[in-house]
């Protein structure tokens, strides 16, 4: 079957420029996140949803960044007034629900602000 | 708090070399423990998972076993290919204790040479 997808998978914007970051997961899943992976890092976490539970907004590094899932699926990761340190790749996974499951991943989006 | 160290890299290895990057975990629960791999440009994969002690996981000729007793889940290859350069991440998931995060190391980039 599909797996996660996302778009797009660049990005370029001028600083101060808002970015919508779009995720679809895996037909099912009813769990979704957001990391953050700067060039040669590790994943930071970002955001967290769960079915029509409140989402984990924990990781949300300032109030620029905000997230929501419409019908439980697709997500779109929205960064306000980009900052040129919001340059990263964004990765969204899925998985199928509460319990001891894998995450699947997307492919990522490349943001770079210039 | 629950949390993932692996192996600092980078790894530089010739090929058909033995491989063994190391991850150790804390956690209060018993976790699943899993190991991801991306290649270049690309999202995370899961290579293998394991979700109890003593179960070894295994993929494409790597293999790990839940240790309870050292907290570790070290990935190993006897004989590793060009095309195993990539970076990999330790995981950890403990749903009854931690909720849906899941924690990842700061991942071990793999070259290996011809």
């Amino acid at each position: 079957g599909a797996g996660v997808s996302q778009s797009p998978s660049n990005k370029v914007t001028e600083k101060g420029k808002d970015v919508e970051l779009r995720c679809d997961p895996i037909s099912g899943h009813t769990a979704l996140y957001w990391y953050r992976q700067s060039l040669g890092q590790g994943l930071e976490f970002l955001i967290y949803f769960q079915g029509n539970s409140a989402p984990d907004k924990s990781g949300l590094p300032s109030d620029r960044f905000s997230a929501e899932r419409t019908g439980g699926s697709v997500s779109t990761l929205t960064i306000q007034r980009t900052q040129q340190e919001d340059s990263a790749v964004y990765l969204c996974a899925s998985k199928r629900g509460t319990g001891n499951y894998e995450q699947y991943f997307g492919p990522g989006t490349r943001l770079t602000v210039t | 708090g629950d949390s993932v160290t692996q192996m600092e890299g980078p790894v530089t290895l010739s090929e058909e070399a033995f491989l063994t990057i190391n991850c150790t975990y804390t956690a209060t629960g018993y976790p699943s423990l899993f190991w991801y791999v991306q290649y270049p440009g690309e999202g995370l994969q899961l290579l293998l998972k394991a979700t109890k002690a003593d179960d070894k996981g295994s993929n494409k000729g790597f293999e790990a076993t839940y240790r309870k007793e050292t907290t570790s889940f070290h990935l190993e290859k006897g004989s590793v290919q060009v095309s195993d350069s990539a970076v990999y991440f330790c995981a950890l998931s403990d749903p009854i204790n931690t909720g849906n995060q899941f924690y990842f190391g700061t991942g071990t980039s793999l070259t290996v040479i011809p």
